[in-house]
């Protein structure tokens, strides 16, 4: 178990609707990450935030965004979504935004099927 | 911004031999790289990382190796075992900057035939 907690593990959604994906990091890890892994793909990265800030953007489609809430947890909201949006989304955390990182742990993961 | 290219996609070996995985990265200013393991299902995992100060880190039957001036670095993993099939993905970084994502390569799925 890494620490880092997502929920819900399996969502399934029809094309057209708004989905949230929940990230709990590791206790005292101000940083959140965000990946997309779609079938076949490497991790692609989202967006990063530290400490209630957005700290970092990556291949984020404007019809998704994100936050990171007081106590550090952190929401992945995914709209208008699309069947090419399938895929499983992994929320990584780590102790720093980049001054003295240690390694990023990585949740289970949240597998999004679009119908 | 950076960007991690990993070679081969995949790869078979016996078990008792060894296996090299390759990246290459583009951003001379990266310098944190982690290797993880994913096996199907499952969480990626790191297996072992390496800072730019070192060129080389070996823990039991995996090392890194870097370098700095190609920009490449390699995983080895030697005497292999069945339990080593996964796919491993290397990833670059710049820690100690203001962002600390990591930009990951493509993975290779390694298969270890007993």
């Amino acid at each position: 178990d890494s620490g880092v907690t997502q929920t819900p593990k399996h969502l399934i959604t029809a094309t057209g609707q708004r989905v949230t994906l929940r990230c709990s990091p590791r206790s005292g890890d101000l940083s959140v990450y965000w990946y997309q892994q779609s079938l076949d793909q490497g991790l692609q990265f989202l967006i990063q935030y530290y400490n209630g800030e957005e700290r970092a953007k990556g291949n984020i489609l404007e019809r998704f965004s994100a936050q990171q809430f007081p106590d550090l947890h952190s929401e992945l909201n995914l709209s208008s979504l699309e069947l090419g949006d399938s895929a499983l989304y992994f929320c990584a955390s780590s102790v720093g935004g980049g001054v003295s990182d240690t390694e990023a742990f990585f949740g289970q993961g949240t597998r999004l099927t679009v119908v | 911004g950076e960007n991690v290219e990993q070679h081969p996609s995949t790869l078979s070996v016996q078990e008792g031999d060894s296996a090299v995985i390759k990246c290459t990265y583009s951003d001379s200013a990266s310098n944190y790289f982690p290797w993880y393991k994913q096996e199907l299902g499952k969480r990626p995992q790191l297996i072992i990382d390496i800072r730019s100060n070192v060129g080389e880190k070996k823990d039991q039957r995996i090392a890194v190796t870097l370098n700095k001036t190609a920009k490449h670095f390699s995983l080895h993993i030697t005497e292999t075992q069945p339990e080593d099939s996964a796919v491993y993905f290397c990833a670059a970084s710049k820690k100690g900057g203001s962002q600390g994502n990591l930009i990951f390569g493509k993975g290779t799925k390694l298969s270890v035939k007993p």
